[in-house]
């Protein structure tokens, strides 16, 4: 079991620039969720995938941001059009559908500049 | 908005026993109860839930108050590295929907 993974870990853009993120979870789990968390404040949700749909995406900030999983492993994260308020940690979080616990990822931190 | 509130900071010794509290007044007889904690530059990490009863595991216990109106995590001897941020959330997707953070509890372990 080797965790969460998240690519990159740290990531600075220019104002304007289109970025994407990328989770690997933890093999064998159906559920993956992506999270925003600002400084200072808990984690808040985006999205959620059981298997390769998307199953809730009404929190996601904006339709700037879009997220898939084509095949049911990996998810990506794309932010269009970076404003500097996007400047936060991304957090990516999977599951197994038998699980009610979620393991999180270590994190993409963005800078918008 | 998050549906719980918890104090913002605690302090402790190391190897004395930590009570975390945590209110969710308004919580309906489906919602479990949700602790995380994040250490610093780490994302969360599960510690326990529970629905009613008291539970245990390796990491913490969680003592649910009768009525179901408070719950307190207890970690029963803190460590330097228990010190982090510790979310309590309630929680009625049964894990087909994201879980509500709100600030959470900073707690500092003093040597």
């Amino acid at each position: 079991d080797t965790g969460v993974s998240q690519n990159p870990r740290h990531k600075i853009t220019k104002r304007g620039q289109n970025v994407t993120f990328r989770c690997d979870p933890i093999s064998e789990h159906n559920r993956l969720y992506w999270y925003r968390q600002t400084l200072g404040q808990g984690p808040e949700f985006l999205t959620y995938f059981q298997n390769e749909a998307q199953l809730e995406k009404s929190r996601l900030l904006s339709d700037r941001f879009s997220a898939e999983r084509p095949k049911g492993s990996f998810s990506t994260l794309e932010i269009q059009r970076t404003e500097q308020g996007d400047s936060a940690m991304y957090l990516c979080a999977s599951s197994l559908e038998s699980r009610i616990e979620q393991y999180f990822g270590p994190g993409t931190r963005l800078t918008v500049t | 908005d998050a549906k719980t509130t918890q104090p913002n900071s605690m302090e402790s010794n190391e190897e004395e026993p930590v009570h975390l509290p945590c209110n969710h007044s308004t919580i309906s007889g489906t919602d479990y109860i949700h602790w995380y904690r994040q250490l610093p530059s780490q994302g969360p990490e599960y510690v326990i839930h529970g629905l009613t009863s008291n539970v245990n595991n390796r990491m913490a216990s969680l003592a649910i108050a009768e009525d179901r109106k408070s719950s307190t995590l207890i970690l029963h001897r803190a460590t330097l590295r228990d010190a982090a941020v510790y979310y309590c959330i309630q929680y009625s997707g049964g894990g087909a929907d994201g879980l509500t953070f709100g600030k959470g509890t900073h707690l500092i372990i003093q040597p």
